[in-house]
């Protein structure tokens, strides 16, 4: 069974400064890539980044990078310079039907 | 970028009673879309896979005959909830594939459901 985990159900995080959201993929289809999803109060699904299996090089996107380690099956989030209106549930997902548990990040200002 | 288009945003219907959901890929075509829900703080979990001019593929533990999908066109795929329930409420999120299997999937903006 594929398997997406997020360990952090809630994260704080100080205005300006960056933040790590984690993230898990157990799968055994590689020919997908990993995708993050934001979803503020109001209920979108904005897309943030992706990362396909095959690409060596870590995927940037302005504030958004990703740490992809794929021994350790990792694909964790990295934001930087975190701003108050990045405060949202944010979700990591396998291809286009996985869906990790979500984290939640506050921004305090 | 694309454009996924989900009506209505909220509804809220007495219990017993069928509620439709429609999303429209507004700028592109889209044989496929699929349809999760999600309940609050939680993940989203799908439930169907809408293939255009067949019958919907849904995920195991989902009733069909109580969650109705249709994709009669390229753009527009329905979801009728049918005699609802409270626990029926929930948030419906639609996503349409653009480009075929390998574009890129954008969501509508979700449709949420309470029954009274």
């Amino acid at each position: 069974a594929q398997k997406i985990t997020q360990t952090q159900p809630g994260m704080f995080v100080q205005e300006k400064e960056a933040v790590t959201l984690d993230c898990t993929y157990d799968t055994s289809d590689q020919s997908y890539g990993l995708f993050w999803y934001k979803q503020p109060s109001s209920g979108e699904m904005i897309f943030l980044i992706y990362q396909g299996s095959y690409d060596e090089q870590n995927a940037t996107e302005g504030r958004y990078s990703l740490n992809f380690q794929k021994a350790r099956k990792s694909a964790n989030l990295v934001i930087s310079a975190s701003q108050l209106g990045d405060s949202a549930m944010y979700f990591c997902a396998w291809g286009k039907l996985i869906f990790g548990q979500g984290t939640e990040l506050s921004v305090k200002p | 970028g694309a454009v996924v288009s989900q009506h209505p945003s909220r509804v809220i219907c007495k219990s017993g009673t069928s509620v439709k959901i429609e999303c429209r890929s507004l700028d592109f075509q889209a044989t496929t879309m699929f349809w999760y829900r999600q309940f609050p703080k939680k993940s989203l979990m799908l439930m169907a896979t809408s293939n255009e001019g067949s019958k919907a593929t849904y995920e195991q533990g989902v009733e069909k005959d109580k969650f109705l999908i249709n994709h009669a066109s390229l753009t527009l795929s329905t979801l009728t909830v049918t005699s609802a329930h409270p626990e029926d409420s929930s948030f419906y999120i639609c996503s349409a594939l653009a480009g075929g299997n390998t574009g890129e999937l954008f969501f509508g903006e979700g449709s949420r459901l309470t029954v009274l």
